[in-house]
């Protein structure tokens, strides 16, 4: 599995959109890129993925860089309830989380 | 729509202790995970079972033995706890194993296993 790197913490606006980035410049060419948020201590709960293309979904939108070194978690309208650690994952066969980004989404 | 169930959800055991967590998933997944996941860390894998009648170790398999009891479940048993193995230990299921795979994993609520 390619190494990922996030920043450790972050802030957002409630209402606004928060962007999250992840740098896996190792990643292979058929390894997708995954991201999950874990709320307090209860289990990762899957957001979206993708490999090339940019992605949408009801949660969020994943923008990948062109050269796939790099993506973009975009939370459109973020909220209190997204306060959580959001981690992104270069998927092999295995799926090892690192730290993760800690979004807090203040009023 | 159960996805993954995890049994117990806490645990207090004694040092040199055994114990054995069960998972189960209801999504006729082939692939199936432990992980332990220390205060303000990241998870780290313990074993997979990319299919059932496989297992294979994974980053901290040391003190751990799993078993692929059938194509739902999973078990992960400690045979003589010991106080480094305080943590919490997340299930999960994924469709099929493999790199490049397009499918996610989905998790249980976790186990929170106290070891004094």
């Amino acid at each position: 599995d390619a190494k990922t790197t996030q920043p450790t913490s972050m802030d957002c606006a409630e209402g606004r959109a928060a962007n999250l980035p992840c740098n896996h410049s190792t990643i292979s060419g058929n390894e997708y890129v995954y991201w999950y948020r874990q709320i307090h201590s209860q289990g990762p709960q899957y957001i979206i993925h993708g490999l090339k293309n940019n992605e949408t979904n009801e949660m969020a939108s994943l923008i990948i860089t062109e050269d796939r070194k790099s993506s973009t978690l975009i939370l459109p309208h973020a909220t209190l309830r997204d306060t959580a650690v959001y981690y992104c994952i270069a998927l092999g066969n295995m799926l090892t989380f690192g730290g993760g980004t800690r979004l807090m989404v203040k009023p | 729509n159960a996805g993954v169930t995890q049994t117990p959800k806490f645990q207090v055991l004694k040092t040199g202790q055994s114990m054995t967590l069960q998972c189960a998933q209801d999504m006729n997944h082939n692939s199936m995970y432990w992980y332990r996941q220390d205060p303000g860390m990241g998870l780290r894998l313990i074993y997979y079972s990319a299919s059932e009648g496989t297992t294979d170790k994974g980053e901290v398999p040391n003190g751990y033995n799993v078993s692929r009891l059938n194509k739902r479940e999973f078990s992960l048993r400690l045979e003589s706890a010991a106080p480094s193995q305080t943590s919490v230990y997340f299930c999960a299921s994924r469709e099929y194993p493999g790199l490049g795979s397009n499918q996610p994993q989905h998790f249980g609520d976790g186990t929170r296993l106290s070891i004094l």
